[in-house]
């Protein structure tokens, strides 16, 4: 089983920053089969990246997906009030499929 | 616009049984993995697993195999998740999600979450 670790656990930002959430995997992800999710309370999870660095439909390009292999990023360029949630990655590329513990974003 | 919608609240006891539905629509159901995620009181995502509609083939996570039963009905494009004996540890959120057209791809849809509560 593949087992991604997630960095930091909580991430203390403003509205205007910028985020960097990293995500690693115990081996590598075949085909960087790396997706991204936010998850709010009460909502069920977005999508926001697949394929490790592809936003899915209708996510604003402030949003982006980078890495291979081993080591994936999340970054969000400029924080919006809306964005803040806990942001969980996941792998498709090899069973079981897995998620990492996840990265809460908070206001500071 | 494709759609899944999940039952509604459980509130259970342990050691009872228990069978969520997901139902879709929009789409051809049989074309189209169903995966189930769960989302536990202070814990994050876990992946339970996945049912392909056509067939019912499934693929468990091995932490929770012989645990929960996937399940599919054609008739009513509906997917279930079942539990012959509930835990109090069983609590939490279910949601199901659609993959793409290959079971090696994310869920981009889900439905809306399904509470299930297990006292002790």
């Amino acid at each position: 089983e593949i087992v991604l670790t997630q960095s930091p656990g909580t991430l203390s930002l403003s509205p205007g920053e910028r985020a960097t959430l990293s995500c690693r995997a115990s081996q590598s992800v075949p085909t960087n089969y790396l997706a991204w999710y936010q998850l709010k309370p009460g909502l069920a999870p977005r999508l926001l990246i697949f394929g490790a660095s592809t936003r899915a439909t209708d996510i604003p390009p402030r949003f982006s997906g980078s890495g291979s292999g081993t080591d994936f990023t999340l970054t969000i360029s400029r924080l919006e009030p809306e964005d803040f949630a806990v942001f969980y990655c996941h792998q498709y590329g090899t069973l079981p499929y897995t998620f990492g513990q996840g990265t809460k974003l908070e206001f500071k | 616009e494709v759609q899944l919608v999940q039952s509604g609240v459980e509130m259970k006891k342990a050691g009872e049984s228990l069978k969520i539905s997901c139902k879709a629509s929009g789409y051809s159901f049989t074309t189209y993995w169903i995966a189930w995620v769960r989302h536990m009181p202070g814990r994050g995502l876990e992946w339970m697993g996945l049912i392909y509609p056509d067939d019912s083939e499934t693929r468990y996570s091995p932490s929770l195999q012989g645990q929960v039963t996937f399940s599919v009905d054609k008739s009513t494009s509906t997917a279930y998740l079942q539990w012959n004996t509930l835990r109090a540890s069983d609590s939490g959120m279910y949601y199901c999600g659609r993959l793409g057209l290959s079971a090696g791809s994310p869920p981009r849809y889900w439905g809306q979450g399904t509470l299930v509560t297990v006292s002790s």
